[in-house]
């Protein structure tokens, strides 16, 4: 079946540090997948950070980057400079571009911002 | 502004008993879902509603049923609950034509003891 891998947590950073977590993804059952990058901050619900639908395109949002790649079916969040305020769960996720509703979560990564 | 809401946040239950987990949103959304996520697991859709009683099964829609009365609330019924459905229990809604763009409520955490 579809499954999507990332990076297991908690990751901890200090601020203006760089980061990366990774995302792998398998999309067996999939004929076009679309990738996305949801945040869940403190106390909130997950919210849409970023989505890439046609591979080898970069997606950014609030200094946040991703790169949808086919051949290593990856999708890993990069951002240069982290801030106390980037602390949240961060989850990858995969969905079908033609069928569309279900999305495939990972995990979710933990990320602590040291101040 | 744009908002899915949860009640109630906590809930504690006993083995045997009905919960109702019920979710709001304000934006008109058709479509709406019921996911779970557990420790080392990702979410995992229990349900989806296309609309008003127009609701289809997900991926773990066994000891669970869903409400859909009208287009702003979506419910979720456990009917004699089991231990193992102790969670944290996620709704959201997506907007048409973004169907992968969802918008979550802050989840309810259900321990069924």
């Amino acid at each position: 079946g579809d499954s999507v891998t990332q990076t297991e947590g908690p990751v901890t950073v200090s601020e203006s540090e760089s980061l990366i977590i990774n995302c792998t993804y398998s999309a067996t059952s999939i004929a076009y997948p679309n990738l996305f990058w949801y945040v869940r901050y403190p106390g909130e619900g997950l919210q849409l950070l970023l989505k890439v639908i046609t591979a080898g395109q970069k997606g950014s949002s609030r200094g946040f980057e991703a790169t949808y790649n086919k051949e290593t079916t990856s999708f890993h969040l990069q951002k240069a400079s982290v801030q106390e305020s980037d602390s949240a769960v961060y989850y990858c996720a995969l969905g079908d571009r033609c069928l569309g509703y279900k999305l495939t979560f990972g995990t979710g990564t933990s990320l602590l911002v040291d101040p | 502004d744009m908002k899915v809401t949860q009640m109630p946040r906590y809930l504690i239950k006993r083995m045997g008993e009905n919960v109702l987990l019920e979710c709001g949103q304000d934006m008109s959304h058709e479509t709406m879902y019921w996911y779970r996520q557990d420790p080392g697991l990702g979410l995992q859709l229990i349900y989806i509603s296309y609309d008003v009683d127009s609701n289809s099964e997900g991926d773990i829609p066994k000891g669970y049923r869903v409400s859909r009365k009208k287009r702003e609330h979506f419910s979720l019924i456990l009917d004699s609950a089991k231990t193992n459905q102790t969670s944290v229990y996620f709704c959201a809604s997506s907007p048409p034509g973004q169907k992968n763009t969802l918008y979550f409520g802050a989840g309810t955490r259900l321990s069924v003891l």
